[in-house]
């Protein structure tokens, strides 16, 4: 199994220009989700979705969107990226959407720059 | 909304050693709590999940507790070794699918 595959992996984009990153999961989860991870700030949730048409906002939504039109795919737009969007972003998936314990699997994350 | 802070934020010790991590957070009302490690330039690793019913689960050398009523939870690593060296995080889940995580502690592990 792949798991959770996150691309790009790298991504340097100017200031204005809008992008997506792709998250994919091969492991038939329900839950899937993005995080961004700052220096000093931890992970913080932008967007999560618990199953396929369903999507939420998390802690840090503004500037991002998402959809989940399948199981296995959750992309993350940046509509005009910005310097503030700088950072190394994760998707993160798991089997239930339920808060019954299912562990978070995380992709190996892309780091994005904004000039 | 959920603080979590992880202490310390730094720790160095010789192979062999057994140690602690520590984390605590300011809202008891978690569903379960997970500890993460992550090496650097990768993603998270599950390492272990404690229901907010549990007190605490092992996995091999690892052994996480959890005290919800006090906001603190703890890793335990035994018998550390140079390949336990990563960031280790905590995160408790609250409502609404929402995890929390804190900044981490950085692990060196000297052989």
């Amino acid at each position: 199994n792949a798991g959770v595959t996150q691309t790009p992996k790298f991504q340097v984009l100017k200031t204005g220009q809008s992008m997506t990153l792709q998250c994919a999961q091969d492991m038939n989860h329900e839950y899937m989700s993005w995080y961004r991870q700052d220096p000093g700030m931890g992970l913080r949730l932008i967007h999560y979705s618990v199953g396929a048409g369903i999507t939420d906002q998390g802690e840090v939504p503004n500037g991002y969107n998402v959809s989940r039109s399948t199981t296995e795919d959750f992309p993350l737009r940046l509509l005009s990226a910005a310097p503030s969007q700088t950072s190394v972003y994760f998707c993160a998936s798991s089997y239930s959407s339920q808060p019954n314990n299912s562990p978070l699997h995380f992709g190996n994350g892309t780091r994005l720059t904004v000039t | 909304k959920q603080e979590v802070t992880q202490i310390p934020a730094a720790l160095s010790v010789p192979e062999g050693e057994n140690l602690v991590l520590n984390c605590s957070f300011t809202d008891s009302a978690i569903y379960n709590l997970q500890w993460f490690r992550q090496d650097p330039g990768k993603g998270l690793t599950s390492l272990l999940l404690i229901q907010s019913s549990q007190r605490e689960q092992t996995s091999g050398r690892l052994n996480a507790s959890l005290d919800k009523s006090s906001g603190r939870s703890t890793l335990y690593i035994a018998a550390s070794q140079p390949g336990d060296s990563a960031t280790y995080l905590c995160a408790p889940e609250n409502t609404g699918n929402q995890f929390y995580f804190g900044t981490g502690t950085s692990l060196t592990v000297i052989p």
